[in-house]
C-alpha cells in the first residue's frame, strides 16, 4: 500500500527554520515526482513546492521562493522541505504528496497524500 | 500564474440529486500536443487529506464511485455529482497542473439539503 508520512512540524518563531520531512512507502520512490502542499487553518488548498523524481528539477510558489527548498533522498525514500526565514502566513498544514503517473515530465495531478504535518509560527 | 475560479461557493443538494461545480481557469489548460487538459479535481473531507477524484479533466481516478464525472476543455470545466450520497458531503476543489505554481482553486462546499 502507498503510504506517505510527515514529520518535523512545531512551533517556531518568526525568522525562524524548521525542516520538514515525508517518509515514502509502497511505491518506487525515485520515479514518481513530489509536492508539498499546504493549507492554513480554516483556508484552502496552496501548492507550495515541487521535485522531479531524480531531484533534478524543483519549483517553488512565489510566496516562498528564495525562503524555502525542497530536496529528497531517494536512498531513503524520503521528501524533504527545508524552511527558513518563516513568516506568520506561514502557518498551516504541510501536506506531502505523489504524482499521479511516471512520465519524463512533472505535469501530472497528485494521487497519494499525507496525513500533514502542523507548523505554527508565531511570536 | 494562472488563477482558479470555482462557482458557487457553497451548494446544498438533495440525496439523490444531481451536484455541479464549475471551474475556470484564467488561461487555457489543454496541452495541444497531446490534447490533455491539464485539469484537476479533489475531495476534501473535514479532518482528512484531499483525496483526488478526477484527472486530465474526466479521467476517474481508481476507487472512485462513476457517480463522479468531469467534464469542460480550455478554461471551462465541470465536476459532477450524478446522485449526491451522504458521503460525498465535502469541499471540493479544482487545480491546473499545466504550469507551474500549480495553482487550485477556492474550494465549493457540498452539503445536504
Amino acid at each position: 500500500e502507498v503510504h506517505l508520512v510527515e514529520s518535523g512540524g512545531g512551533v517556531v518563531q518568526p525568522g525562524g527554520s524548521l525542516r520538514l520531512s515525508c517518509a515514502a512507502s509502497g511505491f518506487t520512490f525515485d520515479a514518481y515526482a513530489m509536492h508539498w502542499v499546504r493549507q492554513a487553518p480554516g483556508k484552502g488548498l496552496e501548492w507550495v513546492s515541487l521535485i522531479s523524481g531524480d531531484g533534478g528539477k524543483t519549483y517553488y510558489a512565489d510566496s516562498v521562493k528564495g525562503r524555502f527548498t525542497i530536496s529528497r533522498d531517494n536512498s531513503k525514500n524520503s521528501l524533504y522541505l527545508q524552511m527558513n526565514s518563516l513568516r506568520t502566513e506561514d502557518t498551516a498544514l504541510y501536506y506531502c504528496a505523489k504524482a499521479v503517473t511516471t512520465g519524463p515530465w512533472v505535469y501530472y495531478a497528485l494521487d497519494v497524500w499525507g496525513q500533514g504535518t502542523t507548523v505554527t509560527v508565531s511570536s | 500564474d494562472i488563477v482558479m475560479t470555482q462557482s458557487p461557493d457553497s451548494l446544498a443538494v438533495s440525496l439523490g440529486e444531481r451536484a455541479t461545480i464549475n471551474c475556470k481557469s484564467s488561461q487555457s489548460v489543454l496541452y495541444s500536443s497531446n490534447n490533455k487538459n491539464y485539469l484537476a479535481w479533489y475531495q476534501q473531507k473535514p479532518g482528512q487529506p484531499p483525496k483526488l477524484v478526477i484527472y486530465w479533466a474526466s479521467t476517474r481516478e481508481s476507487g472512485v464511485p462513476d457517480r463522479f464525472s468531469g467534464s469542460g476543455s480550455g478554461t471551462d470545466f465541470t465536476l459532477t455529482i450524478s446522485s449526491l450520497q451522504a458521503e460525498d458531503v465535502a469541499v471540493y476543489y479544482c487545480q491546473q497542473y499545466y504550469t507551474t505554481p500549480f495553482t487550485f482553486g477556492p474550494g465549493t462546499k457540498v452539503d445536504i439539503k
